[in-house]
């Protein structure tokens, strides 16, 4: 079954803005990661939050973490065109086979220039 | 540094036959993971494969499913026997060797199965 569920499943902004997307998730996680999809092409690898972890930057992007809530969230500052594309969560379950992620359905975000 | 390789990229198939997707994956990497992916949907895992082993493939169909990852060569996931359902983007991952514990997915381009 679908782990990660992303909220939206669309967003669209203007260039400069920013784009927060939110991820729930139902059972105890070892990490949960944040993927990007541009359209007919593979998932690229954005950033890992640990469990024990609350925040994590890089570069543009901030991923907030709240077990306690079993949800994340994904901010892309100063939002670009090329940003768009698709943004999924994926959790890593405790308990799970190394490499298996559970990944949602996805945020479609769109950054009109 | 060639990345998680794929082939083919697009491949139509008719009800009965037999598709073939390979994928090499990253150089120094030995673990190896088959996903699917629907129309607007997330991944789904099926298969988790080291050189010569099936690791876990509980996310695989039992029947008219199956994969491979040789000694030598690139890993196979074989489907017989298509049907329209099965229709999807096939993605290959890998992972490094024991010893890396980030936990990242490296993956390919895809393989997108059109069954007519």
């Amino acid at each position: 079954s679908q782990q990660g569920e992303e909220d939206p499943q669309a967003l669209s902004i203007q260039e400069g803005e920013n784009a927060t997307m939110n991820c729930s998730y139902k059972t105890s996680i070892n990490n949960l990661q944040w993927y990007r999809q541009n359209s007919g092409r593979g998932l690229v690898h954005l950033i890992l939050i640990r469990s024990n972890e609350r925040e994590k930057h890089s570069g543009r992007l901030r991923v907030t973490l709240d077990t306690s809530k079993k949800s994340s969230s994904l901010l892309i500052t100063a939002s670009r065109a090329a940003d768009t594309a698709s943004y999924f969560c994926a959790t890593d379950r405790v308990g799970s086979t190394l490499g298996r992620l559970y990944f949602g359905r996805g945020t479609q975000l769109t950054v009109w220039p | 540094n060639a990345g998680v390789m794929q082939n083919p990229r697009h491949l139509v198939r008719r009800r009965g036959q037999e598709a073939r997707l390979r994928c090499s994956p990253m150089k120094g990497h030995s673990h190896v993971y088959w996903y699917r992916q629907l129309p607007e949907e997330g991944l789904k895992f099926m298969v988790y494969l080291q050189k010569e082993n099936i690791i876990d493939e509980s996310g695989m169909p039992k029947e008219r499913f199956s994969a491979e990852f040789p000694k030598e060569g690139p890993s196979i996931l074989r489907i017989q026997q298509v049907v329209r359902g099965d229709s999807a983007a096939y993605f290959c991952a890998s992972s490094p060797a024991a010893g890396s514990d980030t936990g990242e997915l490296f993956f390919g381009e895809g393989s997108r199965l059109t069954v007519l």
